[in-house]
């Protein structure tokens, strides 16, 4: 079954501090592995985007990476800052006929001063 | 004009009320898609129109009907909804239904609530 899991559901870290945001996923055949953030009662904004050749791409303080192997993908945001609080999405596009994307369920961040 | 536009903002609306959604985007994109977002819950697929055509239709009820009427715009006409269709309703864009990146651009969204 085509899954995308993200680890952790929830996390609460203090302003200027670097947080490491995980996803795992099963999909199969794979095109590309996607960031976004979403603010709360918003639309998601794309941070990256990833093939299989690419085993990491930053957008400013957010870095990406890949491991087409295992299967993994982390979101890496450096000295966070107030305004990162948001969920963040690992979404995969399934490299199938359709090409729909499966999503994760998100990792809800908290910035707090 | 990298922007996806979704009018209106909120939308209260009772059961047996008729009203539409409307969602634009000057890209020059052809694949163009409706999503439900209930809270706390990811994006679920709806439709996804490709070059103005119904290309795909996630079994959604009937009082949910999409329309195309052109490759800039799309709207959700919505009809005897149910309070549990209550949710975030997001457009988005993207170049074709091809290969490659294929970057999916949302808009806002819609905050709808069904009395």
């Amino acid at each position: 079954k085509n899954q995308v899991e993200q680890s952790p559901q929830s996390l609460i870290i203090l302003e200027g501090k670097n947080c490491t945001l995980q996803c795992n996923y099963t999909v199969s055949p794979f095109s590309n592995l996607r960031w976004y953030k979403q603010d709360t009662g918003r639309g998601p904004v794309s941070l990256t985007i990833m093939t299989f050749s690419e085993n990491t791409k930053s957008n400013g303080r957010y870095t990406a990476t890949l491991d087409a192997d295992t299967k993994q993908s982390s979101l890496h945001i450096t000295a966070s800052q107030l305004s990162d609080s948001a969920s963040y999405i690992c979404v995969v596009r399934y490299g199938g006929s359709q090409g729909n994307l499966i999503f994760g369920k998100g990792t809800k961040l908290s910035v707090k001063p | 004009d990298t922007e996806v536009t979704q009018t209106p903002k909120h939308l209260v609306m009772g059961m047996t009320n008729k009203k539409s959604l409307k969602c634009e985007q000057h890209m020059g994109h052809r694949a163009m898609y409706w999503y439900k977002q209930k809270a706390k819950k990811p994006p679920e697929l709806m439709f996804v129109y490709s070059y103005e055509k119904l290309s795909i239709n996630e079994s959604v009820p009937s009082r949910f009907s999409p329309e195309c009427p052109n490759s800039s715009l799309l709207n959700l006409h919505l009809h005897a909804l149910q309070p549990e269709d209550s949710a975030l309703y997001l457009c988005a864009s993207s170049q074709d239904l091809g290969t490659g990146y294929n970057e999916q651009f949302f808009g806002p969204g819609t905050r709808l609530t069904v009395l």
